[in-house]
């Protein structure tokens, strides 16, 4: 059902290199989110879109910026990655219909090592 | 306090029985809950979500709400070991629009 993609599925990268986790999704959603996953732990949003050119910061304080140019497309960017920057990122969206149905679809997640 | 509180576990059940998972929240303005189940190494999946008192079913699964109380339970009836997963509960956080609010999740095994 879920047609929201993010590459690259897995990145290792060494410190100080610029990164762009790309997601997209087709399904016209309107709302588009990120989340940062350590293994064990909650998700931690990160940043949110309402639509094109509207971008937010999430809860958990993240060193990453965002853009929202298209519709489909929400990439997330590290300038300069450093080892603590290391953990899952799953990119999610939402129709933005309502409270009570704000099902997210989550992408199948980027595994970020920085070494 | 956290926002949205789950029991760590493992909650481990046999196989055919019943698997109770509980969920506190913080808010009182949350309106709707969600419940999402996470495999090792895969995203969340959307399974349950219940905006009103009382229980919703959905083929083995039910979730419970209880707002005077601050909690929301899921129940899967006739468990199975392919229901060994991570449950995620989830709130809307009434203070941000539509921004969820994960627990840490609760990890169940099935053993058959």
């Amino acid at each position: 059902e879920a047609d929201i993609y993010q590459t690259p599925r897995y990145l290792v990268i060494g410190t100080g290199k610029k990164i762009t986790l790309e997601c997209s999704q087709t399904m016209g959603h309107d709302k588009m989110y990120w989340y940062q996953q350590d293994p064990g732990m909650e998700l931690h949003l990160i940043h949110y879109s309402y639509g094109v050119n509207s971008t937010e910061k999430g809860d958990l304080s993240s060193e990453s910026t965002v853009s929202r140019i298209r519709t489909e497309h929400f990439p997330l960017t590290l300038e300069s990655a450093r080892p603590s920057h290391t953990s899952q990122y799953l990119c999610a969206s939402s129709k933005g219909t309502g409270e009570t149905n704000e099902k997210l679809f989550f992408g199948s997640g980027t595994q970020l090592s920085v070494l | 306090q956290k926002e949205v509180e789950q029991n760590s576990g493992p909650l481990s059940v046999p196989e055919g029985a019943i698997a109770s998972l509980n969920c506190t929240y913080s808010d009182r303005g949350s309106q709707s809950f969600f419940w999402y189940r996470q495999y090792s190494g895969k995203s969340p999946e959307l399974i349950m979500f219940i905006y009103s008192n009382g229980d919703k079913e959905d083929g083995r699964f039910t979730a419970q709400l209880n707002k005077a109380s601050q909690y929301v339970s899921l129940l899967i009836r006739d468990s199975q070991p392919s229901d060994s997963a991570t449950y995620l509960c989830a709130a809307p956080f009434s203070g941000g629009y539509n921004k969820l609010i994960f627990g840490a999740g609760t990890r169940l095994a099935v053993h058959p």
